[in-house]
């Protein structure tokens, strides 16, 4: 059975401060993993990750993938109140995608 | 721009009632999804659809069917609605993991259903 595992559950920060969060998996016939924010309503994209080693990054966010340990990073720099949420990793096999439990993340001002 | 149309949004239903969750997609995806959250639980697959005429069941199927109607359509039916249901339901789809390395291929998801059953 496929496994995707996040960690922490759940963390409170200040603004300011940089958060890593962490993805690990087991699965059969790994194609991506993604990574999506939620914040109470449905799930919005932030990053895909097909290849070891190549970091991908949008404004303060940022991802990485070892797909030789089999693990994911998402990093946040200089986190803003906006930036709590839930953040869900998820990674397709073949033909279906599962979600690990996601981190809950609060930024307090 | 409609993308993952989801339906209804909120719905009370009493232990034993039946209901189906409507969910339509307009960018011609291969595969479709049905999850449930729960708080701590992240999202948990109910069942997918790899193509039309294709399901599988995912990590809780107990409860629940599905009927991939056309490439399109993608519903979720609860026979005899139990507290344990009790949820919040979103569909999505995505092309198929796989088809083309050249663009993202995430799913997209439906504005969610909040079902409670009493």
């Amino acid at each position: 059975e496929d496994k995707v595992v996040q960690s922490p559950l759940s963390l409170v920060v200040h603004e300011g401060d940089t958060v890593t969060l962490n993805c690990s998996y087991e699965v059969t016939n790994f194609r991506s993993l993604l990574w999506y924010k939620q914040e109470k309503k449905a799930p919005t994209f932030l990053f895909m990750l097909t290849s070891s080693g190549i970091e991908k990054k949008s404004g303060r966010l940022s991802s990485i993938l070892d797909k030789k340990e089999l693990f994911s990073i998402l990093n946040i720099t200089a986190t803003q109140t906006g930036d709590s949420a839930v953040y869900l990793c998820a990674v397709y096999t073949n033909y279906k995608l599962s979600f690990g439990a996601g981190t809950t993340v609060t930024v307090r001002a | 721009n409609a993308g993952v149309t989801q339906t209804p949004k909120f719905q009370v239903l009493k232990t034993g009632q039946s209901m189906t969750l409507q969910c339509a997609q307009d960018m011609n995806h291969n595969s479709m999804y049905w999850y449930r959250q729960d708080p701590g639980m992240g999202l948990r697959l109910i069942y997918y659809s790899a193509s039309e005429g294709t399901t599988d069941k995912g990590e809780v199927p107990n409860g629940y069917n599905v009927s991939r109607l056309n490439k399109r359509e993608f519903s979720l039916r609860l026979e005899s609605a139990a507290p344990s249901q009790t949820s919040v339901y979103f569909c999505a789809s995505s092309e198929k993991p796989g088809t083309s390395f050249l663009r993202n291929t995430e799913a997209f998801f439906g504005q969610g259903t909040r079902l409670t059953v009493v």
